[in-house]
């Protein structure tokens, strides 16, 4: 089985510009969650999806969006770069619909904002 | 509130030491517990899952975690480490809220 898959691997955008990565999960799994992972503040939860619905949201400014799509396909969305934006964007995918249902791991996106 | 805290950004063992990686936990519900590993450039990698069935849960790569509820925590421990093992570890709780909340990660390295 695939596992989940970030595209793309490495992003350098510029202040002010906006970005849209996307993450398509392990097949079967429909439950889709987005964190931002910094030295500083670790991994932050950005939001979760399933069956293209949002059911949780994380601290984060209205610049960060996000969607799942009927194949359980994802995207997030950030609007007006800032420098702070610069992190590990982790997508993971998960077949449960319980907290007990472990996450699994995409690779990510790193994306540098200069 | 729901928390996971880490006791010890980094730890240093010798190769065949045991490894010790600490958590603690809060959460108002029967919690379920999570160890996940990242190796450098890539995502997280779940090591085992606590949910209740038995305190003691074993893992992949010798790894195993004992929960104790009187003490609120879960900590990972394996007998012998491998230069293998060298990696950032996460312990994270599930919440009700289909999020789940990681601690601040320790990153274990092994001396030859």
């Amino acid at each position: 089985k695939a596992g989940v898959t970030q595209t793309p691997r490495y992003l350098i955008k510029t202040r002010g510009q906006q970005v849209t990565l996307s993450c398509s999960p392990i097949s079967g799994h429909r439950s889709v969650s987005w964190y931002q992972q910094t030295p500083g503040q670790g991994l932050q939860f950005l939001f979760e999806y399933f069956s293209e619905t949002q059911r949780n949201k994380g601290n984060f400014p209205g610049r960060f969006s996000g969607r799942q799509f009927s194949n359980s396909r994802s995207e997030m969305n950030v609007s007006t770069l800032e420098l702070g934006d610069s992190a590990l964007y982790l997508c993971a995918s998960s077949g449960g619909t319980l907290s007990g249902s472990p996450l699994h791991f995409g690779n990510g996106t790193r994306l540098t904002v200069t | 509130a729901q928390s996971v805290t880490q006791l010890g950004s980094h730890v240093s063992v010798s190769e065949g030491a045991l490894v010790l990686l600490r958590c603690n936990y809060s959460s108002s519900v029967p919690p379920y517990l999570f160890w996940y590993v990242q190796y450098p450039n890539q995502g997280l990698q779940l090591l085992l899952k606590y949910t209740s069935a038995a305190t003691l849960v074993k893992g992949i790569n010798g790894f195993e975690a004992e929960f104790k509820k009187s003490e609120t925590s879960f900590h990972l421990t394996k007998p012998s480490a491998h230069m293998s093992d060298a990696a950032e570890y996460f312990c994270a709780l599930g919440t009700g809220g289909f999020k789940t909340i990681f601690g601040a990660g320790t990153r274990l390295f092994v001396k030859a």
